[in-house]
């Protein structure tokens, strides 16, 4: 099985930008396509990107993602940072009969 | 509207056997796969198993395959994991989540319930 690197945390102050990176080690990263969760404390994951950069409906479109290949990278981009957007936020692609997660990215807005 | 309700979650021995169910609702339940994931305690998110949706084809993450098996009614709707020789690392919220992606293989969780706990204790 493959595996998916993100960072542990990153903060940002509210209506700033910020990056989440989700980084394959091995093997292609546009192969198989990548979907990102959020999860706010207590609850249960959501899905707010599909298919490297779709939106599933009702998420805003401050969110986008988007494939660097250059990197082997998938990238979870979220603009007009709220405080609600406080969450963990994973990533997630899969091969054969294997869905891989990648461990974990807590945002902080402050 | 899509309800994905887990149960049957509890604390179990080292060594013992738990059967968790995932009660769908809102959509037509045999046209869709589903899964199995799980969170342990402050960890992030793994995946447990697939099935499709005549549950004809089920896939396992290493870490269960042998112990663990995913089934499902259709009739009922309902979405089931029997959990054997369990272990202490197998403590987690048990989510089931509706796979909408490619056929046959798991891809794309797009709706989860909200997850039931299963502590395993020596």
């Amino acid at each position: 099985n493959f595996v998916l690197t993100q960072p542990h945390s990153v903060s940002e102050s509210p209506g700033k930008t910020v990056t989440i990176s989700c980084t394959r080690p091995s093997g292609n990263i546009a192969s198989k396509s990548v979907q990102w969760y959020q999860q706010r404390p207590g609850s249960a994951p959501t899905n707010v990107i599909y298919e490297d950069k779709e939106r599933p409906s009702g998420v805003p479109d401050r969110f986008s993602g988007s494939i660097d290949s250059s990197s082997n990278s998938a990238s979870l981009t979220i603009s007009g940072l709220k405080t609600e957007d406080e969450a963990d936020y994973y990533c997630q692609s899969y091969d054969g009969g294997n869905m891989v997660f990648g461990g974990g990215t807590k945002l902080t807005v402050l | 509207e899509v309800q994905l309700v887990e149960s049957g979650g509890g604390l179990v021995k080292s060594g013992g056997s738990l059967r968790l169910s995932c009660a769908a609702s809102g959509f037509i339940f045999s046209s869709f796969e589903m899964i199995w994931v799980r969170q342990a305690p402050g960890r992030g998110l793994e995946w447990v198993s697939y099935i499709s949706g005549r549950g004809s084809v089920m896939y396992y993450a290493d870490s269960v395959k042998g112990r663990f098996t995913i089934s499902r009614d259709n009739a009922q709707s309902s979405l089931y994991l029997q959990m054997n020789r369990l272990r202490a690392e197998d403590t987690a919220v048990y989510y089931c989540a509706r796979d909408f992606g490619r056929p046959g293989i798991p891809d794309r969780a797009d709706y989860w319930g909200q997850g039931t706990l299963v502590t395993v204790f020596s």
